[in-house]
């Protein structure tokens, strides 16, 4: 089945630049996902990459996509306060339905 | 934005009691929804999938009989934890995917109930 990893924690300044990694285990996804969690609160969809992509830029956000070593990555640059979360990555899972497998979230905690 | 509203937030019950969780999405139709149990340490457990009309497709290892699911309508399914116990405890969260479905990984959260089983 497939299986998404995570570190579990990180910790920055406020103004500097975040990143988050994730590695994945299925090579067949068409795309995968950052979800976002605040404190108490469901996820949200932060962004996607489609498989055949290697880097997607969003405002503050840049994903980047290695699929020969299946690792993903977040860059939140000028990382603030407000990005606090726990931030998860995903890829489809098996089953259908469009089911998504999470990864084991990273608790990121922007110091002021 | 879409919304996906949970009933109650939190709900704290004696232990062989049934708890009864809400999932709506409020403004869009939603015929399949998705119910997660996060635990402590952050991971996201999918429990079941809800299919309105038919039976829900649960993951290997969540009792069916336990957790009891029902998705009536197109904007409601509703997850029931039947003779709760403290090991139950935990934060559920149900997801919609909209019926017109938009780009990939398309599901809309609901903010989550926390059970508190005594």
């Amino acid at each position: 089945g497939e299986d998404v990893e995570q570190s579990l924690f990180l910790s920055v300044r406020e103004g500097d630049s975040s990143v988050i990694n994730c590695t994945y285990t299925d090579s067949s996804s068409t795309y995968l996902y950052w979800y976002k969690q605040e404190p108490g609160a469901g996820l949200q969809l932060l962004t996607y990459i489609f498989s055949n992509m290697d880097m997607k830029q969003d405002q503050r956000l840049t994903v980047l996509l290695n699929k020969k070593d299946k690792h993903l990555s977040l860059r939140i640059a000028d990382t603030q306060t407000g990005d606090s979360a726990i931030y998860f990555c995903a890829e489809p899972s098996s089953g259908g339905y469009q089911k998504v497998t999470f990864g084991t979230g990273t608790k990121l905690q922007v110091i002021p | 934005g879409a919304v996906v509203s949970q009933h109650p937030s939190r709900v704290i019950c004696k232990s062989g009691t049934s708890v009864k969780i809400e999932c709506r999405s409020l403004d869009f139709q939603a015929t399949t929804m998705f119910w997660y149990r996060q635990f402590p340490k952050q991971s996201l457990m999918l429990m079941a999938t809800s299919n309105e009309g038919s039976k829900a497709t649960y993951e290997q290892g969540v009792e069916k009989d336990k957790f009891l699911i029902n998705h009536a309508s197109l904007t409601l399914s509703t997850l029931t934890v039947t003779s709760a116990h403290p090991e139950d405890s935990s934060f559920y969260i149900c997801s919609a995917r909209p019926s017109l479905a938009g780009g990939p990984g398309t599901q809309y959260f609901g903010p989550g109930t926390r059970l508190t089983v005594l």
